[in-house]
Formats: C-alpha cells, sequence, structure tokens
C-alpha cells in the first residue's frame, strides 16, 4: 500500500515558514518521497523530491527523518500564492503516483 | 513549449452518450496518465500507459478506456457516460514513471 499520511489543513503567516508534514511510515528501502501541490483547480505541479538526504530547490526544501518514516516540506517564505493543497506521495509499486487527499495551506497576511 | 495539452477544456454531456478526452505531449515522454477528480478530493488514477501501444488500469477503471498509438497521445473513452462520471480530468506524462509529472490544465466534464 503506497499511502502517506498528512493533515488535512494547515495555517500560515505570509511571510514565515511553512512546515507541512507527512508520515510514511511503510516506505521501503528504494521508494522515493515527492511533494506536489495543486493551486486552485490547476493540474498538480512537481515541487521537489528525494530518497533519503535533505533536498532543497528554488521551490522549498524537504528534509527526511533518518529512518524514513516521515519528511517535513519547508516552504521558507511563504507568500499567498503558496496556497494551495499539499500532496505528499511515495514511489510504491509499477510506475505510477498514487494521490491522497492531501494538505491545504491557507497563507494569511 | 506546450506540455501536456488536454482537449476539450470544458464539456457536458447526457447520460448515455460517448465522448474521447485527447491528450497530448510534446516532451517525448514514456508515460502517460489519466487521473480523475471529484469535488475536495485528491486525484484518483483511472488508467496509465507505459508506452506506445501498452495500457494499465489504474484505482478506478470502471466505464472508461484508453488508447495510446502513438507515442505522444494518450486518450480516453466514455462509452456511455454516467452522471457519476462528472469530474474533472487530467492527463499527465512523465519521463519516469516517477519523477517529473507534467500534467495539463483538466477537462471539466458534466453529465446531466
Amino acid at each position: 500500500d503506497a499511502k502517506t499520511t498528512q493533515p488535512p489543513s494547515m495555517d500560515c503567516a505570509e511571510g514565515r515558514a511553512a512546515n507541512l508534514p507527512c508520515n510514511h511510515s511503510t516506505i521501503s528501502g528504494n521508494e522515493y518521497v515527492y511533494w506536489y501541490r495543486q493551486i486552485h483547480s490547476q493540474g498538480p505541479q512537481y515541487i521537489i523530491h528525494g530518497l533519503k538526504n535533505n533536498e532543497t530547490n528554488e521551490m522549498a526544501s524537504l528534509i527526511i527523518t533518518e529512518d524514513r518514516k516521515s519528511s517535513t516540506l519547508i516552504l521558507p517564505h511563504a507568500t499567498l500564492r503558496d496556497t494551495a493543497v499539499y500532496y505528499c506521495l511515495r514511489t510504491g509499486t509499477a510506475s505510477k503516483l498514487t494521490f491522497g487527499t492531501g494538505t491545504r495551506l491557507q497563507v494569511t497576511l | 513549449n506546450a506540455g501536456v495539452t488536454q482537449t476539450p477544456k470544458f464539456r457536458v454531456l447526457k447520460t448515455g452518450q460517448s465522448m474521447t478526452l485527447l491528450c497530448a505531449q510534446d516532451m517525448n515522454h514514456e508515460y502517460m496518465y489519466w487521473y480523475r477528480q471529484d469535488p475536495g478530493m485528491g486525484l484518483r488514477l483511472i488508467h496509465y500507459s507505459v508506452g506506445e501501444g501498452t495500457t494499465a488500469k489504474g484505482e478506478v477503471p470502471d466505464g472508461y478506456n484508453v488508447s495510446r498509438l502513438k507515442k505522444q497521445n494518450f486518450l480516453l473513452g466514455l462509452e456511455s457516460a454516467a452522471p457519476s462520471q462528472t469530474s474533472v480530468y487530467f492527463c499527465a506524462s512523465s519521463p519516469t514513471g516517477y519523477y517529473g509529472y507534467t500534467f495539463g490544465s483538466g477537462t471539466r466534464l458534466t453529465v446531466v
């Protein structure tokens, strides 16, 4: 079962860091963790992915615990345009990604 | 650089009618996917393809058929539309099956 667990919603003040947690306690050693986000009704947008090391790109940072059972997506300086549903996914089996219901992040003034 | 293009963007069907949704990608990706998203829900995988001429069932395949005759196109067909198929349909493509999915802008389908 390639599922992950995320809180249904979170709030963050604009300019502050948004830390979005994800639990993937049954992840296997060769599975990657992926993060996507969906703004309003648009198609999901890729953010970042990682295997076991922490990763950073121009959009976000990904912190994966040493036991790989959980991870945190960090948006260092959230803006109103970061308001979206954020999905944490794992590779699972076969060549496909399974989306859960994600975390609805609301960035406020 | 169009990426993934879905046609049409909106459609209203009567129960029992048929239609085909077209997805086209210009990135030479091997993998293509059709998802549906109902209000307040996450995306659910309908069918997918790991290469030209191949298709496979996803999580919710009933009532849909697909074809991948050309690498750049992935067609989703509804043979006899039902109100339960009212949804937003997203197509995606990927070079690897895991990394770097690119999604289309969606097709909003209403079945009355």
